[in-house]
C-alpha cells in the first residue's frame, strides 16, 4: 500500500530564516507530487507541482520554491522567511494517467513564523 | 480557472439529524471528489464522481453529481459526533480546484 511522509510536523522559524520542508511517498512509482498551503479551516492553494524529477511547475510567484530530487522526494524551501509565509502546508501525490483526478495528502506541516 | 463554490461555509446540528452540503460551479468538471479533513490532518479522499446524476453511498454518506457535471452535494444522515470536520469538494484533473470548504460541527 501507498503512505506518505511528511515532516518536520511543526515547526517554529524567525522570520528572515531559511525553511525546508520534506515530504516522501512509498508505494508507488513515478507519481505526480503537490505542496499546498491551507488557511485556518480553509480550502487549499496549490503551490507546486511536479509531474517528474527536476520538473516543478509553480502555481504562485512567492518566497518559496521546491525540488524533487528524487521521484518519491518533494521539498519546499524557502530563502528567508516573511511572516506571511506561515500556515499549515500539505503535500499530495497522485498516480499519473487515471483520469479520475484523486489526491492523497500527508499529515502536513504547521509553520509558524515569528 | 474552474471555481467551486461551497455553501454553507459552516453548519452546526446536533446528532441524529441529517445535513447536505452543496458544491458548485460553472463550469463543466470531468470528475469531482469529497474531502473531509480533521483538525491538524491532512483531507482524506471519500468518494470520487465521474458520471453525470450518479449517486454514491457510503454507509450514511450520499454523493450526488449533477447531470450537468457542474454540482455536487453530499448528504449526511443522522449525523454522529465522529462526522465533525472540513468537507472539502475538488474538481479537475491533475491541478484541482478545491471548494473553500464547510466546516460541520455534530454536537451530542
Amino acid at each position: 500500500s501507498q503512505t506518505i511522509h511528511q515532516w518536520p510536523a511543526t515547526l517554529v522559524q524567525p522570520v528572515g530564516s531559511p525553511l525546508s520542508l520534506e515530504c516522501t511517498v512509498e508505494g508507488t512509482s513515478n507519481p505526480n507530487l503537490y505542496w499546498y498551503r491551507q488557511a485556518a479551516g480553509r480550502g487549499l492553494q496549490l503551490l507546486f507541482y511536479s509531474v517528474g524529477i527536476g520538473q516543478i511547475s509553480s502555481e504562485v510567484p512567492q518566497n518559496l520554491s521546491a525540488s524533487r530530487p528524487q521521484d518519491r522526494q518533494f521539498i519546499l524551501s524557502s530563502k528567508k522567511l516573511l511572516l506571511s509565509d506561515s500556515g499549515f502546508y500539505l503535500c499530495a501525490w497522485s498516480v499519473v494517467g487515471t483520469g479520475r483526478g484523486e489526491q492523497y495528502f500527508g499529515p502536513g506541516t504547521r509553520l509558524t513564523v515569528t | 480557472t474552474q471555481l467551486l463554490e461551497q455553501s454553507p461555509q459552516f453548519l452546526s446540528i446536533q446528532e441524529g439529524e441529517n445535513l447536505t452540503v452543496y458544491c458548485n460551479s460553472s463550469s463543466v468538471f470531468s470528475s469531482l471528489q469529497w474531502y473531509r479533513q480533521e483538525p491538524g490532518e491532512g483531507p482524506v479522499l471519500l468518494v470520487t464522481v465521474v458520471t453525470g446524476g450518479e449517486v454514491k453511498k457510503l454507509k450514511r454518506l450520499t454523493f450526488q453529481f449533477g447531470d450537468a457535471r457542474k454540482d455536487s452535494s453530499l448528504h449526511i444522515t443522522a449525523a454522529q459526533t465522529g462526522d465533525t470536520g472540513l468537507y472539502l469538494c475538488a474538481g479537475g484533473w491533475g491541478k484541482l480546484q478545491f471548494g473553500a470548504g464547510t466546516q460541520v460541527v455534530v454536537t451530542p
